[in-house]
């Protein structure tokens, strides 16, 4: 069966700090990798996705995730957060064997002055 | 497009009452979700419909929730009756239906029952 783990419900960096925020996997197939940023009061909105070839995907905001297929994981990261990247961020897996996508419990990203 | 639509935004209601949250999906996407989000137990699947058809909703907390998909443009997510427990933010989400494509999620219908 598919799950997602993030790690870390909160985490706090400071305001132009390195951002990473942890996503393993499990999925006895290929997967489908996504992160979704939540700002308050509205949904999710996509970030980026691996579905197949690079490795290293960028997305919008300046984010981007690696996929290591060795260590299951799709960690997001971006260089110099911003006070606007305060959010909360979801990272998903899919599969062609469940067309459903299994969600991690997110991790409220705390940036500080 | 408009993006998936959900109204609607805020629903005050009582204790008891019917309420019935709604959603456009997204044109030509053929998967629709209903998820329910509360700080507690954090984002919910409750029912996904795949051609208008549920093909699980096994997240569906009880028989006072039920979901339908008359057409591949509407679907509704009815509670009844509504006790003060159901008070979330209740999202709709549609997807084109292939695995390796992301989900639409519309702003959500914050619901509170009183």
């Amino acid at each position: 069966a598919q799950s997602v783990t993030q790690l870390g419900s909160h985490v706090s960096v400071s305001e132009g700090a390195l951002v990473l925020l942890r996503c393993n996997y499990s999925s006895s197939v290929p997967p489908y990798l996504f992160w979704y940023v939540q700002y308050p009061n509205q949904g999710l909105q996509l970030l980026l996705k691996y579905t197949t070839g690079a490795t290293l995907v960028k997305g919008i905001n300046g984010f981007e995730a690696e996929f290591k297929k060795s260590e299951t994981s799709f960690h997001l990261t971006k260089p110099s957060a911003h006070m606007s990247d305060a959010a909360e961020y979801f990272c998903a897996v899919s599969d062609n064997s469940n067309y459903q996508l299994i969600w991690g419990a997110g991790t409220k990203l705390i940036i500080k002055p | 497009d408009a993006g998936v639509i959900q109204s609607p935004r805020h629903e005050v209601t009582e204790m008891g009452q019917e309420v019935t949250l709604r959603c456009k999906p997204i044109s030509g996407h053929n998967s629709l979700f209903w998820y329910r989000q509360t700080m507690m137990r954090g984002l919910e699947l409750l029912i996904y419909f795949n051609n208008n058809v549920p093909i699980d909703d096994s997240g569906m907390p009880e028989d006072r929730f039920s979901a339908k998909m008359p057409n591949a443009s509407f679907s509704t997510l009815k509670i009844q009756p509504s006790e003060p427990r159901d008070s979330a933010v209740y999202f709709c989400a549609s997807r084109a239906g292939s695995a390796n494509t992301e989900a639409f999620f519309g702003q959500g219908t914050r619901l509170t029952v009183v």
